[in-house]
């Protein structure tokens, strides 16, 4: 089977690091992807890996190791603006242009 | 703007009705896609067009059909409507093998009464 596993909820504070874990079972892997989603927003793209090892993007970095099925997003300096669902998807292996999406991990970053 | 864009924003309508969305981007993207999300927050690809030719179609009910008239286009037809169609529906769209980043529309919130 597919199967993306994130922690459901995560509370952090203005000014700290915090660190979103996501682990998937798949059949086939050719990229696992993280985006960012305000509450009633649409989802905006943050971070692509498929290679092993760690991605930095200013604040956001995204981790990968395929032989653990694991990623984790790490976000540091958290700003308030940061409160928002966090969601890992994973593109099969194949042309479908298909992605297996997480359901996500609330993050809500408090003063 | 170059954007993925979305009518209407919000759709309540009642049991049995037949309603359309409409899709369109001009980013020059050759795919275009239909997600549903609920109100657990998963969200649910449906359908996606590659150049106008049907390239993922999930298990969704055949009251739902999607059509393309050209590769910047995608509507999204629902007859029937059911209370359990009640979510926010996005449209979305990639560049060639470019899909791991999509460009996501602003969303549809649909309420069946």
């Amino acid at each position: 089977g597919q199967n993306i596993d994130q922690p459901t909820e995560m509370t952090a504070t203005e000014g700290a690091i915090v660190q979103i874990n996501c682990t998937y079972q798949t059949s086939g892997f050719n990229g696992l992807f993280w985006y960012q989603q305000h509450a009633g927003e649409a989802p905006t793209f943050l971070s692509y890996n498929v290679l092993d090892g760690l991605e930095e993007k200013g604040r956001f970095s995204s981790f990968l190791s395929r032989s653990k099925g694991y990623s984790y997003l790490l976000l540091k300096e958290l700003q308030m603006k940061d409160s928002a669902s966090y969601l890992c998807a994973v593109k099969n292996a194949g042309n479908n242009r298909k992605l297996i999406w997480g359901l996500g991990t609330s993050l809500a970053v408090n003063p | 703007d170059t954007a993925v864009s979305q009518t209407p924003k919000y759709l309540v309508t009642q049991m049995g009705n037949d309603k359309s969305i409409k899709c369109e981007q001009n980013l020059g993207h050759d795919t275009m896609y239909w997600y549903k999300q609920d109100s657990k927050k998963f969200l649910k690809i449906m359908f996606s067009y590659n150049n106008k030719e049907l390239i993922i179609n999930e298990t969704v009910p055949n009251r739902f059909s999607p059509k393309s008239p050209d590769k910047a286009h995608l509507n999204l037809h629902i007859n029937s409507l059911e209370l359990g169609d009640s979510a926010v529906y996005f449209c979305a769209s990639s560049q060639g093998d470019r899909s791991w980043e999509q460009y996501f529309g602003p969303g549809t919130r649909l309420t069946v009464t």
